[in-house]
């Protein structure tokens, strides 16, 4: 299977843990985002990679959110001191970068997070 | 403050009829419009899209239509199918775009 892989696909934490999430894209693809879907609401997003460089964070992604693409393939994001409002689903895509117009994404499963 | 909306939180269709999703949005620099559609405990899965310079572009049982003066657009799916049975997401990238905003979906109900 060569689709997007994303680790773990359920996490249980305690408030003020921190907890880190991988997302293995589609290999050829350069573009890498992180989504955070709430209950009854669209992907929100966060986070955005061109190769190993972060070109976009959204106001959504606080202090205690953090998101890494070492050498351009796998990536993670870390939330450090959780909190219960950080109980989501973290959605990770990729796609290949094209000059114009839209590039369709392939999303991941998701990684459930609770915080209790 | 929502860019882009889809007012319907949920639809049902007979099988075979028409099913005609909705989308409005508020943000005259997007560039391209996307449809999204996701089963339970699955992510997204892209479906088709549209250029902003378009009004219709079509892919089997799936058209989706832009009026950028009304700033709405609406993804038809004809026949219908139970296994169309899902929750549809409006996108619209920005130009120059990367970033993606998405509408809160609508679930789509084909009753057999």
């Amino acid at each position: 299977d060569t689709g997007v892989s994303q680790d773990p696909r359920h996490k249980i934490t305690k408030r003020g843990q921190n907890v880190t999430f991988r997302c293995d894209p589609i290999s050829e693809h350069n573009r890498l985002y992180w989504y955070r879907q709430t209950l009854g609401q669209g992907p929100e997003f966060l986070t955005y990679f061109q190769n190993e460089a972060q070109l976009e964070k959204s106001r959504l992604l606080s202090d205690r959110f953090s998101a890494e693409r070492p050498k351009g393939s796998f990536s993670t994001l870390e939330i450090q001191r959780t909190e219960q409002g950080d109980s989501a689903m973290y959605l990770c895509a990729s796609s290949l970068g094209y000059l114009t117009g839209a590039n369709e994404q392939f999303f991941g499963p998701g990684t459930r997070l609770t915080v209790l | 403050d929502q860019q882009v909306k889809q007012n319907s939180p949920s639809l049902s269709v007979q099988e075979g009829r028409i099913s005609i999703l909705n989308c409005d949005y508020t943000n005259s620099m997007f560039d391209y419009f996307l449809w999204y559609k996701k089963y339970p405990a699955e992510g997204p899965t892209f479906l088709i899209s549209i250029s902003s310079i378009k009004d219709k572009n079509e892919d089997g049982r799936f058209t989706v239509f832009l009026n950028k003066s009304a700033k709405h657009l609406s993804l038809h799916i004809v026949p219908s199918q139970p296994g169309d049975s899902a929750v549809y997401f409006c996108a619209a990238i920005y130009t120059g775009g990367f970033k993606t905003i998405f509408g809160a979906g609508t679930r789509l109900f084909v009753k057999a």
